[in-house]
């Protein structure tokens, strides 16, 4: 089974800064990695497919990038509302997997 | 408006089965591959279980493959989890999730339910 790891684990920045979190699969999967933002209580959300497109409707401060092994999702600007833990999951092979998620909140 | 109401959760003892259900509406819904992913307590996401858009082809996790099925019935929008020999580490909050695409298992997943809470303890 593809392994995905996530750092860090959980980060505490202000409102405005650059946030980076990066996902690392096991093996080569290309492109095929999703992300999702998951807020307590609520339906996961849809960030970012094939690694770097961004979903409709999304903001454009978040962006991904990456092929191969390593992936990166970064929020330009961090807002109160981004609070939430983010999720790696690569689609390259079954079983489809999830990374363990970044806790992201604000200072 | 898409969405995805999950029903069927509960507390059920080891050992014993459970379906729980996904109704869908907004969207056509023979026209997408559906999964289902859970989130035990205090745990990440695991994806559990996808189906093709015609039910052509389906895919589980190695932690519940043989005692999972999926299905679905395209003439009633509706997407299934049958689970039989739930263990205590079945216990989760399980959300049905629409693929993106209907071809394809690899779950690109951009709608999501609220989720229902399946407890299996003695």
């Amino acid at each position: 089974d593809i392994q995905m790891t996530q750092s860090p684990s959980s980060l505490s920045a202000s409102v405005g800064d650059r946030v980076t979190i990066t996902c690392q699969a096991s093996q080569v999967i290309s492109k095929y990695v999703n992300w999702y933002q998951h807020k307590p209580g609520k339906a996961p959300k849809f960030l970012i497919y094939d690694a770097s497109k961004l979903e409709t409707g999304v903001p454009s401060r978040f962006s991904g990038s990456g092929s191969g092994t390593d992936f990166t999702l970064t929020i330009s600007s961090l807002q109160p509302e981004d609070v939430a833990t983010y999720y790696c999951q690569q689609y390259d092979d079954l079983p489809f997997t999830f990374g363990p998620g970044t806790s992201v909140d604000i200072k | 408006e898409v969405q995805l109401v999950e029903s069927g959760g509960g507390l059920v003892q080891p050992g014993r089965s459970l379906r729980l259900s996904c109704a869908a509406s907004g969207f056509t819904f023979g026209d997408y591959a559906m999964h289902w992913v859970r989130q035990a307590p205090g745990k990440g996401l695991e994806w559990v279980s996808g189906i093709r858009s015609n039910s052509g082809n389906t895919g589980y996790a190695d932690s519940v493959k043989g005692r999972f099925t999926i299905s679905r019935d395209n003439t009633k929008n509706t997407l299934y989890l049958q689970m039989h020999s739930l263990r205590g580490d079945d216990t989760a909050l399980y959300y049905c999730a629409k693929d993106m695409g209907s071809t394809s298992l690899a779950p690109s997943l951009d709608f999501w339910g609220q989720g229902t809470l399946v407890t299996v303890s003695s």
